[in-house]
């Protein structure tokens, strides 16, 4: 399968904490995406990151690829009530030039 | 800038009857999608649109969903009929080019009965 794999699948933390997603993937990419999807809305564009580059910031966001382990973390700081939702990643692949979402991830955090 | 519009929001049909879900992109974006998102699922793409040609819609059922982009701007997904299993949510998505970030509308949650 050439969708990202996120890892863990469910994550619960307490508020003010942070939480960092794993995602995996299988084939060349041109760069990967992460998206925010809240309960019942649509998804929500997080940061893309391209092939050459290793970290990228947004607010309290930071994600990091490692292309030569197919690789890429997301990580949330200060987390807040309101970060509660599915997280998914998603690799733009060679090939099909699609993006590959994987099943996302759900992240809980606690008041 | 107003973002990625769809409707309805929320459809609730009977098995074997038509539905159509529109979208409506962000201006001045070429690239136009339709996903399929299952429940505990991420989005699957249905069909990809660069201007008014369908360039990528290996993953629709042609047997019973079809789409449309006229004029290159709106578009307009069809199932007819609708089974049980077409029960999902259906996300429209629009970006300036394939490589670059997709912007998501709210989606249409179909319930065929």
């Amino acid at each position: 399968s050439q969708q990202g794999e996120e890892d863990p699948q469910a994550l619960s933390i307490q508020e003010g904490e942070n939480a960092t997603m794993n995602c995996s993937y299988k084939t060349s990419i041109n760069n990967l995406q992460w998206y925010r999807q809240n309960s019942g809305r649509g998804l929500v564009h997080l940061i893309l990151i391209r092939s050459n580059e290793r970290e990228k910031h947004s607010g309290r966001l930071r994600v990091t690829l490692d292309t030569s382990k197919k690789s890429s973390s997301l990580l949330i700081t200060a987390s807040r009530a309101a970060d509660t939702a599915s997280y998914f990643c998603a690799p733009f692949c060679y090939g099909s030039n699609r993006l590959a979402f994987g099943k996302g991830n759900q992240v809980v955090v606690i008041p | 800038e107003a973002g990625v519009v769809q409707s309805p929001r929320y459809k609730i049909i009977e098995k074997k009857q038509p539905v159509a879900f529109w979208c409506n992109p962000i201006s001045g974006h070429n690239t136009l999608y339709w996903y399929l998102q299952n429940l505990g699922q991420g989005p699957e793409l249905l069909i990809r649109y660069e201007n008014e040609e369908a360039v990528d819609d290996s993953q629709l059922p042609k047997d019973r969903f079809s789409a449309e982009r006229l004029k290159g701007v709106d578009s307009t997904l069809k199932i007819q009929p609708a089974e049980l299993g077409d029960s999902a949510v259906y996300l429209c998505a629009s970006s300036l080019d394939q490589k670059e970030t997709q912007y998501f509308g709210p989606g249409t949650r179909l319930l065929v009965l």
